[in-house]
């Protein structure tokens, strides 16, 4: 299976701050990666699909960019709303996630 | 308005076995490649099985041999049959929908329904 490895695995921000979240594949897997948030007691949610395709909905304050087995997430200004879990997920073969990126307020 | 409900979770003793059931309403369960993503406590996201419109099913290796997927048309219904249960297998189990471009990913989520594996 590809693995999947998020950096980093917490990150302390503050509401206004540019934050970046990385995501690194095993293996090339072209453009076959997703993004999801998740809050705590909550069902994950799409945000970027295809490694830059924001989904219907979701603010554009997120964005994603990336190709082969490098991958970023990007939140140009954070908001409140914004401190959750954050995961990876390919589908370039079978599917497997990244272990979860912690963002927390500062 | 679509919509995913995960029902059948419980606490079950090592060796037993479920039946996780996910009613989806505002679309239609056979047209769509549907999914079970499976979540332990504290844990992060770990893909489960996947049924495909056309009827091909596939497992991770984890629960393989193990869990069968399958969905009853009729009822609009996704449901997941764990058999050999182990206290691994305890987690939040979400049914989700997943859309198929290009890459697959899941843009419709059920609440979870949460599986104790303990004697």
């Amino acid at each position: 299976d590809i693995q999947m490895t998020q950096s980093p695995s917490s990150l302390s921000a503050s509401v206004g701050d540019r934050v970046t979240i990385t995501c690194r594949a095993s293996q090339s897997i072209s453009s076959y990666l997703n993004w999801y948030q998740q809050k705590p007691g909550k069902a994950p949610k799409l945000l970027i699909y295809a490694a830059s395709s924001l989904q219907s909905g979701v603010p554009s304050r997120f964005s994603g960019s990336g190709s082969g087995t490098d991958f970023t997430l990007t939140i140009s200004s954070l908001q409140p709303e914004d401190f959750a879990t954050y995961y990876c997920q390919q589908s370039y073969s079978t599917i497997t996630f990244g272990q979860g990126t912690r963002l927390e307020i500062k | 308005e679509v919509q995913l409900v995960e029902s059948g979770g419980g606490l079950v003793q090592p060796g037993g076995s479920l039946r996780l059931s996910c009613a989806a309403s505002g679309f239609t369960v056979s047209s769509n490649y549907m999914s079970w993503v499976r979540q332990a406590p504290g844990k992060g996201l770990e893909w489960v099985s996947v049924i495909y419109s056309g009827g091909s099913t596939y497992y991770a290796d984890s629960v393989k041999g193990r869990f069968t997927i399958s969905r009853d048309n009729s009822k609009n219904t996704l449901y997941l049959q764990m058999n050999s249960l182990r206290a691994e297998d305890t987690a939040v189990y979400y049914c989700a929908r997943a859309r198929t471009t290009v890459v697959v990913y899941f843009d419709y989520w059920g609440q979870g329904t949460l599986v104790t594996v303990s004697s």
